[in-house]
Formats: structure tokens, C-alpha cells, sequence
């Protein structure tokens, strides 16, 4: 069984403030996956993850994919509160596991005016 | 275009029955996956359907089951309902091939009493 342990649990920050989330497994994964989820709505995909080592933009947001492709982390520069929201991984297995996503607790983020 | 749709939204049920939620992807999708969602779990994989066969599989009882249709339409059935069976469940969408990236419905809030 494959598992993502993703850290912290729950962010409470100021506006202005960076923030980095982390998610880490001892499974390697053939890609990682981001998504945002809203009270009432369903996750939204926010980036996908391929090559070990692979940064990539989005706006403030940071993703970067370990090496080994077994970790991953989120970083947010200059958080606003319309980043607030909970924040999930999700890593797709490899071998027997493709395509059976496996998604890491959560972090939720509240970013205060 | 119009983006994953479920129903119903909200459904109560009590011990013992069994409920059947259903889920339209994103025209072109040919993947639909259903997750569920607790506070205590988090998002948890239940199965993935691909041209109307089961292509993965989580790990829920026998009581949990799916199937898909030749329009990419799916339904998810849950039997002799438990009350840990309350839940949010998710039904998301994709093309299905390579990257598995995922496109959310609003989701079924399932109160069991």
C-alpha cells in the first residue's frame, strides 16, 4: 500500500506570509499531482508532476518533485486570502499501481487578511 | 464545456438500505474514479472505470460497486449501508491515458442515520 504523509495538518498565516507544504512517501510515484478543494466543492487540479528534480510555476506558486520522486512540496510566496482552502497530494502509483491515485490527508490553509 | 456533474447532491439514508449515485463526466472523458471522503480518512480511491471495465480497484468491501456505461456515464452503489458509510463521495473524470489528472464533480454529501 502506497501512502503520502503530507505536513503540516493546518496552516494559520497573515497575508504577506510564505508558506511551504510537504509530501512525502517512501513509495515512488510516476507522477504527482496538486490540487486545491474549497468547503462544498469538489478538488481542483492545480499542477501535475512528472520528472524527478521538475519545478514548476504557477503565479506565487511553487511545486517541485524530488529527485527520487518520492516527496514533493508546495510553496506560496506572498499568501492572500484567496489562497485559503485545503490543499491536497497525490501521488499515481507505478508498476501494478498506475493510475490508482493515492492522496495524502490534507493541509489546511487559512490565510488571514 | 461543461465540467463533471453529480446526483443527487445530498442524500440521507438509513442502516441497512442501499444507495446508487450517479456521475456524467466531462464530454471526451473516457476514465471516471469515484473517492470518498471523511474527516478521519481523508480522500480514499474506491475504483476507476475505463470503456465500461473496471480498471482499479481500492480497498472498500464487496458493498461498494460501480459500473460504467457506453457513454462514459457512471454509478456508484453502496449495499447494506453502515454509518461509518457517511461520507462525501467524489466522482472525477479523465481522459485516462498517461496522466492520470483529475477533474472533480461537486460531490454527493451521503448522511446514513
Amino acid at each position: 500500500t502506497q501512502l503520502l504523509e503530507q505536513s503540516p495538518q493546518f496552516l494559520s498565516i497573515q497575508e504577506g506570509e510564505n508558506l511551504t507544504v510537504y509530501c512525502n512517501s517512501s513509495s515512488v510515484f510516476s507522477s504527482l499531482q496538486w490540487y486545491r478543494q474549497e468547503p462544498g466543492e469538489g478538488p481542483v487540479l492545480l499542477v501535475t508532476v512528472v520528472t524527478g528534480g521538475e519545478v514548476k510555476k504557477l503565479k506565487r506558486l511553487t511545486f517541485q518533485f524530488g529527485d527520487a520522486r518520492k516527496d514533493s512540496s508546495l510553496h506560496i510566496t506572498a499568501a492572500q486570502p484567496g489562497d485559503t482552502g485545503l490543499y491536497l497530494c497525490a501521488g499515481d502509483g507505478s508498476g501494478t499501481s498506475y493510475g490508482k491515485l493515492t492522496f495524502g490527508q490534507g493541509t489546511i490553509l487559512t490565510v488571514h487578511p | 464545456k461543461a465540467g463533471v456533474t453529480q446526483t443527487p447532491r445530498y442524500l440521507i439514508k438509513t442502516r441497512g438500505q442501499q444507495v446508487t449515485l450517479s456521475c456524467s463526466p466531462i464530454s471526451g472523458h473516457r476514465s471516471v474514479s469515484w473517492y470518498q471522503q471523511t474527516p478521519g480518512q481523508g480522500l480514499q480511491f474506491l475504483f476507476e472505470y475505463f470503456s465500461e471495465t473496471q480498471r482499479n480497484k481500492g480497498n472498500f468491501p464487496g458493498r461498494f460497486s460501480g459500473r460504467q456505461f457506453s457513454n462514459s456515464r457512471s454509478e456508484m452503489n453502496v449495499s447494506t449501508l453502515e454509518l461509518g458509510d457517511s461520507a462525501l463521495y467524489l466522482c472525477a473524470s479523465s481522459f485516462g491515458t498517461d496522466l492520470h489528472e483529475q477533474y472533480f464533480g461537486p460531490g454527493t454529501r451521503l448522511t446514513v442515520t
